[in-house]
């Protein structure tokens, strides 16, 4: 069974410029969630969306965006980049997101900034 | 707001060792705690997951406890390998609404030497 994955790995932009992170969940499962990790910060909750809807979102300016398409796949949106974006962007799945469900996570896409 | 705190940040044993990761968290309203492997460019995985009913799990030569009313959770690594080397995380679900997110405390990273 194919694991969570993410596209592209590595990402090099400029400042200013956006950016659209991929990620494909494991079969059947309707939840994904992202996460920015940065050394400073560590791991950062950005939003999650179950059946093409955002049920939940972290504390993030409205640069970061995402949704959800109907076979589950989701997308994240980083307009007007800046230096502070540089980070790994993690995607996690689940079936549906429930509290007593362990999510899958993929090995995230690195995004450096210029 | 929900914090998550790991201690040691870092910590160096010799293999065959016993050894404790410790994880405290301020808000004891909490749905369930989850321990976290990450490897180094590689995504998180799950090790373990604790209901907030439940005192402890056991995986293998892993062993994770749970104390909601005091805030606190270890993870026990019995036997250590140089296999095990790696970042160790913490997360937190919250109990309902806004705070369903999981809240990452900023891991502990492992070395164990042969």
């Amino acid at each position: 069974k194919a694991g969570v994955t993410q596209t592209p790995r590595y990402l090099i932009k400029t400042r200013g410029q956006q950016v659209t992170l991929s990620c494909s969940p494991i079969s059947g499962h309707r939840s994904v969630s992202w996460y920015q990790q940065t050394p400073g910060q560590g791991l950062q909750f950005l939003f999650e969306y179950f059946s093409e809807t955002q049920r939940n979102k972290g504390n993030f300016p409205g640069r970061f965006s995402g949704r959800q398409f109907s076979n589950s796949r989701s997308e994240m949106n980083v307009s007007t980049l800046e230096l502070g974006d540089s980070a790994l962007y993690l995607c996690a799945s689940s079936w549906t997101g429930g509290g007593s469900q362990p999510q899958h996570f993929g090995d995230g896409t690195r995004l450096s900034i210029l | 707001k929900q914090e998550v705190t790991q201690i040691p940040a870092a910590l160096s044993v010799p293999e065959g060792e016993n050894l404790v990761l410790n994880c405290s968290f301020t808000d004891s309203a909490i749905y369930n705690l989850q321990w976290f492997r990450q490897d180094p460019g590689k995504g998180l995985t799950s090790l373990l997951l604790i209901q907030s009913s439940q005192r402890e799990q056991t995986s293998g030569r892993l062993n994770a406890s749970l104390d909601k009313s005091s805030g606190r959770s270890t993870l026990y690594i019995a036997a250590s390998q140089p296999g095990d080397s790696a970042t160790y995380l913490c997360a937190v679900r919250g109990s309902g609404g806004s705070n369903y997110k999981l809240t990452f405390g900023k891991g502990t990273l492992l070395t164990v030497n042969p």
